[in-house]
Order: structure tokens, then C-alpha cells, then sequence
């Protein structure tokens, strides 16, 4: 069976400063995974994808993640932290084959302190 | 574009009532999703759909129901609120091996 695990509920990180918000994985086969990010009564938002290719892959608002395999990992990053992106972050993995069931970590909520 | 659509927002329902959360899709998405959201328990898949007419249960599926007759529209059908289904829903949708896309949430409140 697929997870994910997000070991911090919660990153502190102050206004300007680099932020990492870490995500492991456990599939079979070849993993797509993704990164979510969700603002307060609102539903899930797309921030970026690894399917393959590069390791390191870009997305929207300047946020970034680096897929390592040999790790099982796929950390999310941003070189300069702003007030605005603190929300609640969701790693997600999809099976790529079958029913591409789709299972979510439990979140880690980003507090950017200004 | 509408995306992904939930009705209702919110809603308050009495132990034992039932109830259906609507959700449709115009992107002519295969994969359609339905999760739950506790409060520090991420999302919880409850069932899914690959295609009209084909569902599956997810991780927590007891007390639920889903059909699927078309390609827009993924119903979740409560039949006996228990105050253990209150929480936030989202309804989802995505092509094959890519990402998904998700409603606004439906807030379920049962007393």
C-alpha cells in the first residue's frame, strides 16, 4: 500500500529566510507525486508535480521540490519565504498504474513569521 | 471554467437524517475523488471512481455510498448521520497521471 509521511506538523520560518517543507514517500513502481497547498476554508490548490524527468522541479508562487529517489523524498522549497505563503502544505503520491488511487500526508501547516 | 463544484457549502444535519453531497466536474476528468477532512488528519480517501458506472472504496468508506452515471457528476450519499461524519469534504477530479483538482468543500455538521 502507498503513503505518505509529512513529519512536522508545523514550520516556523521567519520572513526572507530559505523554507523546507519535507515529505517522504512509500510506492510501488514509479511514483508521481505532488505538493498542495490549502488557505484557511478553502479546498486544495496545485503548487507542483514529479512525474519524471528532473529531479528538481519548479512550480507555481516560487515554490520548487527536489525528488530523491534513493531517499524516498520529495521536499518542498522556497529561497525566500513570504508572510503570504503560510498555509497548510499537502504531499500527495498517485499510483501510476491501476486506479491511481491518490493518498495525501497529513499536512504540515507553514507559519512565516514576519 | 467551473471546475469542480460542491453543493451545498454547509450544512447541519440531525443524527440518523440523510443527506447527498453533490459534486460535478466540467473537465471531462476520468478519476473522480471523494476524501474527508478531520482537523491534524490530512485527507481520507473514502471512495473513487475511474470512469462512469466504476467506483471503488477508499480508506474509510463505512457509512457512505457513491454512483457514478456519468462522467460530471460523483454524488456521496450519507444514509445515517452519525456525529463521527462531521467534517470537511472535497470532492476531486484528474486526468490519468496527473494532478487533481478540487472543490471548494462542503462543511457537515451532525448534532
Amino acid at each position: 500500500a502507498q503513503s505518505v509521511a509529512q513529519p512536522e506538523d508545523q514550520v516556523n520560518v521567519a520572513e526572507g529566510n530559505p523554507l523546507t517543507v519535507k515529505c517522504t514517500y512509500s510506492v510501488s513502481g514509479n511514483p508521481y507525486l505532488f505538493w498542495y497547498v490549502q488557505y484557511p476554508n478553502r479546498g486544495l490548490q496545485f503548487l507542483l508535480k514529479y512525474i519524471t524527468g528532473d529531479n528538481l522541479v519548479k512550480g507555481s508562487y516560487g515554490f520548487e521540490a527536489e525528488f530523491n529517489k534513493s531517499q524516498t523524498s520529495f521536499h518542498l522549497k522556497k529561497p525566500s519565504a513570504l508572510v503570504s505563503d503560510s498555509a497548510l502544505y499537502f504531499c500527495a503520491v498517485r499510483e501510476s498504474g491501476g486506479y491511481q488511487k491518490v493518498t495525501f500526508g497529513t499536512g504540515t501547516k507553514l507559519q512565516v513569521i514576519p | 471554467n467551473a471546475g469542480v463544484t460542491q453543493t451545498p457549502k454547509f450544512r447541519i444535519l440531525k443524527i440518523g437524517q440523510s443527506m447527498t453531497l453533490q459534486c460535478a466536474q466540467d473537465m471531462n476528468h476520468n478519476y473522480m475523488y471523494w476524501y474527508r477532512q478531520d482537523p491534524g488528519m490530512g485527507l481520507k480517501l473514502i471512495y473513487y471512481s475511474v470512469g462512469a458506472g466504476i467506483t471503488d472504496k477508499g480508506e474509510v468508506p463505512n457509512g457512505y455510498n457513491v454512483s457514478r452515471s456519468t462522467t460530471e457528476d460523483f454524488p456521496l450519499r450519507l444514509e445515517l448521520a452519525a456525529p463521527s461524519q462531521t467534517s470537511v469534504y472535497f470532492c476531486a477530479s484528474s486526468r490519468v497521471n496527473t494532478e487533481a483538482f478540487f472543490g471548494q468543500g462542503t462543511r457537515l455538521t451532525v448534532v
